[in-house]
């Protein structure tokens, strides 16, 4: 069974520019999450998405957003981006996002921001 | 002051030594208990669950979890080489909630 996967593994990108990551989840799982992954914070929770609709939200500003479409893959976008948000972007997948289902991480995609 | 307090480390430990690994948390509506590992330029993988105060094991790992302390570890048996990695708690609220993670503790086994 093919596990999570994230394009792409690494990306370097300017101040003011925007990204857009990708996420393919295992197949048959429909929740997809993002956490944020820096030396300083550590992870952190940014977004849930369950059949194409955000679920659950931690605490970032507004230029982070994400969607989800009908065959559960997920794609997160940072706009103007700053110098903190390098960092290694992981999704999670699950079956059904219920906090008791176990969340499967992919290998990350890291953003370096100059 | 962080919702999930843990040790970054490193800790460095001879093969075949007990390891123990430990969060503190502050908030009382966590339900939910979780150890992940991971290692360099991948993602974590979950290693551990229990939802309740008390003791779990699975094979060379037990987790422990004392919610009247807000504290829960995980201890490794025998430890291996192989268990060098970087080991986040995490735990989550009842309800559609995103994991609360530990900053995680670097684990060094000196073969």
């Amino acid at each position: 069974k093919a596990g999570v996967t994230q394009t792409p593994r690494y990306l370097i990108k300017t101040r003011g520019q925007q990204v857009t990551l990708s996420c393919s989840p295992i197949s048959g799982h429909r929740s997809v999450s993002w956490y944020q992954q820096t030396p300083g914070q550590g992870l952190q929770f940014l977004f849930e998405y369950f059949s194409e609709t955000q679920r659950n939200k931690g605490n970032f500003p507004g230029r982070f957003s994400g969607r989800q479409f009908s065959n559960s893959r997920s794609e997160m976008n940072v706009s103007t981006l700053e110098l903190g948000d390098s960092a290694l972007y992981l999704c999670a997948s699950s079956r059904t996002g219920g906090w008791t289902d176990t969340q499967y991480f992919g290998p990350g995609t890291r953003l370096t921001v100059l | 002051q962080k919702e999930v307090e843990q040790d970054p480390g490193p800790l460095s430990v001879p093969e075949g030594a007990i390891v123990s690994l430990n969060c503190t948390y502050s908030n009382s509506a966590f339900q939910y208990f979780m150890w992940y590992r991971q290692y360099s330029r991948k993602g974590p993988e979950l290693l551990m669950y229990t939802y309740s105060s008390g003791n779990k094991e699975d094979g060379r790992f037990t987790a422990q979890v004392d919610k009247s302390s807000k504290y829960i570890s995980l201890f490794i048996r025998d430890s291996q080489p192989s268990d060098s990695a970087t080991y986040l708690c995490a735990m989550i609220r009842g309800g559609a909630d995103g994991l609360t993670f530990g900053k995680g503790t670097h684990l060094i086994i000196q073969p």
